[in-house]
């Protein structure tokens, strides 16, 4: 099992360019989140999915949309980049909410 | 809504001291879990022990212990005989019961210095 894989590890946009930040887990699980690492703000959860085709918002979703077509698959896509989006992300999983998550390794975002 | 607090942002230690990582939570519901995860310097997040409302008898997993008190709301987290490698920043976590509310809420967690 690779567990959960995010891609790209490290990425630069300038303000106004869109990317998708990729995230994958092969354990077959319903649960997935997207959260992200600020200094002095802990882990901020931006849109978490309970199953394929269902998602929803998280604390911090503005600027953010997600899509969960499949169970594997849980893609992060900022439409507009803004300098405040720069930050650690990280996309976790697991088999419900109740249950042990699975953190990816993380992208670090900066937007110039 | 749920809610975690770490009040302590910052500690240091000298090594082989004990030390002690507060956590409090804030939620309506009877069922609900509690996590702790250790994000080293490397910057992976590690799951340390999830326990669930139901189960109040305090955990040993070698130098490390939790401590879960509903009366006071807590769930704090010891490091016995701590060693350097146990720098890190540890984030406490809430999830509350099914039908509520899907989130998973983390606290902003706290940076723990073990000075050699």
């Amino acid at each position: 099992n690779a567990g959960v894989t995010q891609t790209p590890k490290f990425q630069v946009l300038k303000t106004g360019q869109s990317m998708t930040l990729q995230c994958a887990q092969d354990m077959n699980h319903e649960y997935m989140s997207w959260y992200r690492q600020d200094p002095g703000m802990g882990l901020r959860l931006i849109h978490y999915s309970v199953g394929a085709g269902i998602t929803d918002q998280g604390e911090v979703p503005n600027g953010y949309n997600v899509s969960r077509s499949t169970t594997e698959d849980f893609p992060l896509r900022l439409l507009s980049a803004a300098p405040s989006q720069t930050s650690v992300y990280f996309c976790a999983s697991s088999y419900g909410r109740a249950d042990t998550q699975y953190f990816g390794p993380g992208t670090r975002l900066t937007v110039l | 809504a749920q809610k975690v607090t770490q009040a302590q942002t910052e500690i240091s230690v000298v090594e082989k001291e004990d030390v002690t990582l507060d956590c409090v939570y804030e939620t309506r519901d009877t069922t609900y879990y509690l996590f702790w995860y250790k994000q080293p310097p490397s910057g992976e997040l590690v799951f340390l022990i999830r326990r669930n409302s139901f189960d109040e008898q305090n955990e040993i997993s070698g130098r490390y212990s939790w401590n879960f008190q509903k009366s006071t709301s807590s769930f704090n987290f010891t490091i016995t005989a701590s060693q350097v490698v146990d720098s890190a920043v540890y984030f406490c976590a809430l999830s509350e019961a099914p039908n509520r509310d899907d989130k998973i809420i983390f606290g902003k967690g706290t940076r723990l210095h073990i000075l050699p």
